[in-house]
């Protein structure tokens, strides 16, 4: 039933690891989203996604690598863990488009990963 | 360009009280402006939102203001319940298009004591 969800919930690891966070929206959007919550719960958007092409990339570093295998799927995997990476990550997704009605992002609710 | 600035960043207020929280935005290209909502451990969710051609929209107690001119814009919580404790974005982006790039604001904190 949920619409937007992710998985895993928490993520406890060490510097240097390497870690995916899987997502899955089942609303029929076209269009997926990473944002990062900060310690301060500052949101920024990450990468966006429509029909599995790359959309925004938003000066992420190259060790954040984003995977798309379908419209209904977005990945995040993340290479050589640093403690700077500690965060809440939120998948979203939207349906694009000029109709008054679009534009919301529906979020998931989110993965917790502690780099130690 | 791209900021979106917001305040306050915390606020508490008496159950039945008014919240007020403001946002103001330098890119004039911005032309969608919703308000977000987020409890502990939750994303967030959509709350109102507003186009720039409208001053005022209003959904039962929550109303957002808009003044194009001054590039702010405002949520007011009429009536405050201890239920709407929680912490609110505003957000800005340039509407239509493939994607919905939010640029979110630094969140505000409402404690709503009863």
């Amino acid at each position: 039933d949920t619409a937007v969800s992710q998985t895993p919930k928490y993520l406890v690891t060490q510097m240097g690891n390497d870690k995916s966070i899987k997502c899955e929206q089942n609303l029929g959007h076209d269009t997926m989203y990473w944002y990062k919550q900060d310690s301060k719960k500052f949101l920024k958007i990450m990468f966006s996604y429509n029909n599995k092409e790359l959309i925004i990339n938003e000066t992420v570093p190259n060790r954040f690598s984003p995977k798309s295998p379908d419209k209904a799927h977005l990945n995040l995997h993340i290479n050589s863990l640093e403690l700077g990476d500690s965060a809440v990550y939120f998948c979203a997704s939207s349906q694009p488009g000029f109709n008054r009605d679009t534009g919301e992002l529906f979020f998931g609710e989110g993965s917790r990963l502690t780099v130690l | 360009q791209q900021q979106v600035k917001q305040s306050p960043q915390s606020l508490i207020v008496q159950k039945g009280g008014i919240s007020i929280i403001n946002c103001a935005y330098e890119n004039t290209a911005f032309d969608y402006f919703p308000w977000y909502q987020q409890f502990p451990g939750k994303g967030p969710a959509l709350l109102i939102a507003i186009r720039p051609d409208v001053s005022e929209k209003k959904e039962g107690r929550f109303t957002i203001s808009f003044n194009k001119s001054a590039k702010q814009f405002s949520l007011h919580i009429m009536d405050s319940q201890p239920g709407d404790s929680a912490t609110y974005f505003c957000a800005a982006s340039i509407f239509g298009g493939a994607t919905n790039k939010l640029i979110f604001g630094t969140g505000t904190l409402l404690a709503v004591q009863p």
